[in-house]
């Protein structure tokens, strides 16, 4: 069974600096996705950022980007910027690729993001 | 990205009774339905998959006859917890699929449940 490791429950970060929050996972399938989900106060999961396990080239969104080590197994989310609305639980989670692949997301602990002012 | 609408948002409920949370995919047929259970402060956890047409796939430990769990049409799934108990006062949340390779699953509001 896959596995989604955050290590770090909690982190902050000062307005308009950059924060890594961490992420490792086991599996033994070589296609899957990862994604890093955001849940703020409301609760409302919204998606950060996916990557695919076959493409090398690093997932970015604006101020969101990805370090995506598969060897290692690693898969960190880099927050460029912070801005006081990114303020919330950022979840890492693992979803199969493959055809006879499991579909349902596996999330790992969560990290509660702090950001000051 | 595509819609799910979650209701009820909070619902309290007496010991003893049933209540039924609604998930809606409103602009996409979602083929298959998943349902989490969120403790404070803690990840999600998953309960169970469903697939529309078909029985719900349970995770190890919950149990399939006190969470009941629908999904007749493409665009609607539910789940009923029955004869609740205080401890299964909690936030529900639910996503949906199209269940296509490459598509992401999408979110509901969540509902708050609390068993008095």
């Amino acid at each position: 069974a896959q596995t989604v490791t955050q290590s770090q429950p909690e982190m902050s970060v000062q307005e308009a600096e950059t924060v890594t929050l961490s992420c490792t996972y086991d599996t033994s399938e070589s296609d899957y996705y990862l994604f890093w989900y955001k849940q703020p106060p409301s609760r409302q999961m919204i998606l950060v950022i996916r990557q695919e396990a076959y493409k090398q080239q690093n997932a970015t969104e604006n101020r969101f980007s990805v370090n995506f080590q598969k060897a290692a197994k690693s898969f960190s989310l880099k927050i460029s910027d912070s801005q006081l609305g990114d303020a919330a639980m950022y979840f890492c989670a693992y979803r199969s690729a493959e055809i006879q692949g499991a579909q349902k997301l596996v999330f790992g602990q969560g990290t509660r993001l702090t950001i000051n002012p | 990205g595509a819609v799910v609408s979650q209701h009820p948002s909070r619902v309290i409920c007496k010991s003893g009774t049933s209540v039924k949370i609604e998930c809606r995919s409103l602009d996409f047929q979602a083929t298959t339905m998943f349902w989490y259970r969120q403790f404070p402060k803690q990840s999600l956890m998953l309960m169970a998959t469903s697939n529309e047409g078909s029985k719900a796939t349970y995770e190890q430990g919950v149990e399939k006859d006190k969470f009941l769990i629908n999904h007749a049409s493409l665009t609607l799934s539910t789940l009923t917890v029955t004869s609740a108990h205080p401890e299964d006062s909690s936030f529900y949340i639910c996503s949906a699929s199209s269940g296509l390779q490459n598509t992401e699953a999408f979110f509901g509001q969540g509902t708050r449940l609390t068993v008095v």
